[in-house]
């Protein structure tokens, strides 16, 4: 099955700097690559997801790259705020409709 | 519009219990997921819904746990002879269930915990 690698698993950065994460999977039909961002106490929220027919997508401050055929995709947000610490997963749908996350990255803004 | 509801927020129950987890799927979703969210990890997947019928049921850890979906809206999870090990955050997740809108939308979850 799907296997879905995440980091950094913490990650710490200054207000208004970037912060990157990264992910991999191990599944070459995986078609769909979704992040969500989770806040405590809360279920997991989309922030922004991509197909594997484009490299590319953003949306104003977030932005998500893909890499077929490295199988890695990495997800950039810039000028950080506050309220953007909080814990942001990785995942992957394949043929078979199952999300496969990953171990989540801890995201601190530090004011 | 209302988006995916469940129903406890909060469960305690003492080991051997039964117990039921619900959610409501927003409005006309085809599609329902259940997925069980251990502390510092990411959710895992446990049944897949399309309409009434459980497409894929795979992630069920053991027959301890059983889904239903009758009408093909609100999903009930069931937990027979509860463990400690069964204390985790259950999340919801329902999609349109149509070709290409693949995106699943999350539940608030219930958060077990078996003692």
């Amino acid at each position: 099955g799907e296997n879905v690698e995440q980091h950094p698993s913490t990650l710490s950065v200054q207000e208004g700097d970037s912060a990157v994460i990264k992910c991999t999977y191990s599944d070459s039909a995986s078609n769909y690559f979704p992040w969500y961002k989770q806040e405590l106490g809360k279920g997991p929220q989309l922030i922004i997801d991509i197909r594997s027919n484009v490299g590319e997508k953003k949306d104003q401050r977030i932005a998500v790259t893909l890499n077929k055929t490295a199988k890695h995709f990495s997800l950039h947000i810039t000028e950080t705020q506050p309220e953007d610490s909080a814990v942001y997963f990785c995942a992957a749908l394949g043929g078979n409709e199952k999300l496969t996350f990953g171990t989540g990255t801890r995201l601190t803004i530090i004011p | 519009g209302a988006g995916v509801s469940q129903t406890p927020s909060n469960k305690v129950t003492e080991k051997g219990k039964y117990v039921e987890l619900r959610c409501d799927p927003i409005s006309g979703h085809t599609a329902l997921y259940w997925y069980r969210q251990s502390l510092g990890q990411g959710p895992e997947f446990l049944i897949y819904f399309q309409g009434t019928g459980a497409a894929d049921d795979s992630g069920l850890p053991n027959d301890r746990f059983f889904a239903v979906r009758p009408e093909g809206s609100v999903s009930t999870l069931k937990i027979q002879r509860t463990e400690r090990g069964d204390s985790a955050v259950y999340l919801c997740a329902s999609s349109s269930g149509l070709a290409g809108q693949e995106t699943q939308y999350f539940g608030p979850g219930t958060r077990l915990l078996v003692l």
